[in-house]
């Protein structure tokens, strides 16, 4: 089985600081992790993904995101927070292997707000 | 950029009536899926969809509810008599050959069921 545990449910920066959203997983096999960021009244953006190449994985809008096995994380980061930013983000893991056929996972969310 | 769209944005509806809830996705995709998310509750995973057959459903979907593409460009969600628990946003995914788990969603539909 796998889940998702996004470990606030909001996070309040000033613009001009770092971001960092955390976020860990659970999965029974090598997973793929994304990040989506959902505006007010717009779909779910594909921020970035990790499927097993670089642990690094950098996304759109100066987003990053470390895979880190060890501590089964996957924290997002940006270094400088901007107005346009603050949406909710959501940790998804998707399962590699099995018989699974394209089954994502949610985690619950954070909202980010985003202060002058 | 190319992108999933859904109609209708709201959808209101009497319990035990049925609705479709229809999404258009990425041309070129040829896997499909469907979402949703209960106020206040994570987005859930209710069913993939490839080759004009259900890959994969979840526990919620069941008999109540079926999918189908009618024609080379939609692909529908039809809840066949709607309860209140119904209620809830549903988004439309699609994902193209080889990054089956690398989605693009669309912009939702908020089904409200009174």
């Amino acid at each position: 089985a796998q889940s998702v545990t996004q470990l606030d449910s909001h996070v309040s920066v000033s613009e001009g600081t770092p971001v960092l959203l955390r976020c860990n997983y659970s999965s029974s096999y090598s997973p793929s992790l994304f990040w989506y960021v959902q505006h007010p009244n717009k779909g779910l953006q594909l921020l970035l993904k990790y499927t097993s190449a670089a642990t690094l994985v950098k996304g759109i809008n100066g987003f990053e995101a470390e895979f880190k096995k060890s501590e089964t994380s996957f924290h997002l980061t940006k270094p400088s927070a901007h107005m346009s930013d603050a949406a909710e983000y959501f940790c998804v893991v998707g399962r590699a292997g099995g018989t699974s056929y394209g089954k994502l996972t949610f985690g619950q969310g954070t909202i980010l707000t985003v202060h002058p | 950029e190319p992108e999933v769209t859904q109609t209708p944005s709201h959808q209101v509806t009497q319990m035990g009536q049925e609705v479709i809830l229809r999404c258009v996705p990425i041309s070129n995709h040829l896997y499909f899926y469907w979402y949703r998310q209960i106020l206040g509750q994570k987005v859930e995973f209710l069913v993939s969809f490839y080759n004009n057959e259900i890959s994969e459903k979840s526990e919620i979907f069941d008999d109540q509810f079926s999918v189908e593409r009618p024609d080379g460009s939609n692909f529908t969600l039809k809840i066949r008599s709607t309860k209140l628990e119904d209620s809830a946003m549903y988004f439309c995914a699609s994902s193209g050959i080889g990054q089956l788990y690398e989605q693009y969603f669309g912009p939702g539909t908020r089904l409200t069921v009174t």
